[in-house]
């Protein structure tokens, strides 16, 4: 149990265009979820995290212009990178919390984004 | 936000060797302690929930201490096996806040 996808696990977009990345939770609903960015050699930052029903919540020096959170329902969380720009180029993984438990995250296998 | 510092960066062992690695964070304000393990391709794995001063858990051949009062968790491998290669990541969290992710020991087994 616990199982968290995301989809894509990687795409390539032009500079400009937008992208969006699903997170999923296929055997429990998850009220918040989080994203991470992975710089290289480098650890998981947060960047936000999301609430089913509400807005998400930004991490300091994160633009929540251009990283759109949209957590429309207890099993589905998107981050749509907006006009991405080659340095949006990373690796993007989602969690999402385990309802009643000590905080425990399940993390999705991620999804590497590169910009050309 | 948690300055959390990992040590060593990286590790190799001979199979059957044991080993342990520590995560070092800021003992004020406290809550609990996760450890992942994260191997290439895969998601990270949630190993341990350690909330307790004293705290030591253990899972198989993978077991893990935490002391609160100093600031730091030991994560210890007994018997180290290739399938053990991965990265180790640590993430304390305090009251009021997420949980941030040290930047990871690692583990490399060779046969």
């Amino acid at each position: 149990g616990a199982v968290v996808s995301q989809h894509p696990s990687w795409v390539i977009c032009k500079s400009g265009t937008s992208v969006k990345i699903e997170c999923r939770s296929l055997d429990f609903q998850a009220t918040t979820m989080f994203w991470y960015r992975q710089f290289p050699k480098q650890s998981l930052m947060l960047m936000a995290t999301s609430n089913e029903g509400s807005k998400a919540t930004y991490e300091q020096g994160v633009e929540k212009d251009k990283f759109l959170i949209n957590h429309a329902s207890l099993t589905l969380s998107t981050l749509t990178v907006t006009s991405a720009h080659p340095e949006d180029s990373s690796f993007y993984i989602c969690s999402a919390r385990f309802p009643g438990g000590a905080y425990e995250q399940y993390f999705g296998p991620g999804t590497r984004l590169t910009v050309t | 936000i948690l300055n959390v510092e990992q040590s060593p960066q990286s590790l190799h062992v001979q199979e059957g060797d044991s080993t342990n690695f520590t995560c070092s964070f800021p003992s004020s304000n406290f809550y609990a302690l996760h450890w992942y393990r994260w191997e290439t391709a895969k998601s990270p794995e949630a190993l341990f929930v350690m909330t307790l001063n004293g705290d030591e858990k253990k899972k198989g051949r993978i077991s893990a201490t935490l002391n609160t009062k100093e600031g730091y968790s030991y994560l210890y491998i007994k018997g180290s096996q290739p399938e053990d290669s991965a990265t180790y990541l640590c993430a304390p969290g305090n009251y009021g806040q997420n949980f941030v992710f040290g930047p990871g020991t690692r583990l490399s087994v060779l046969p």
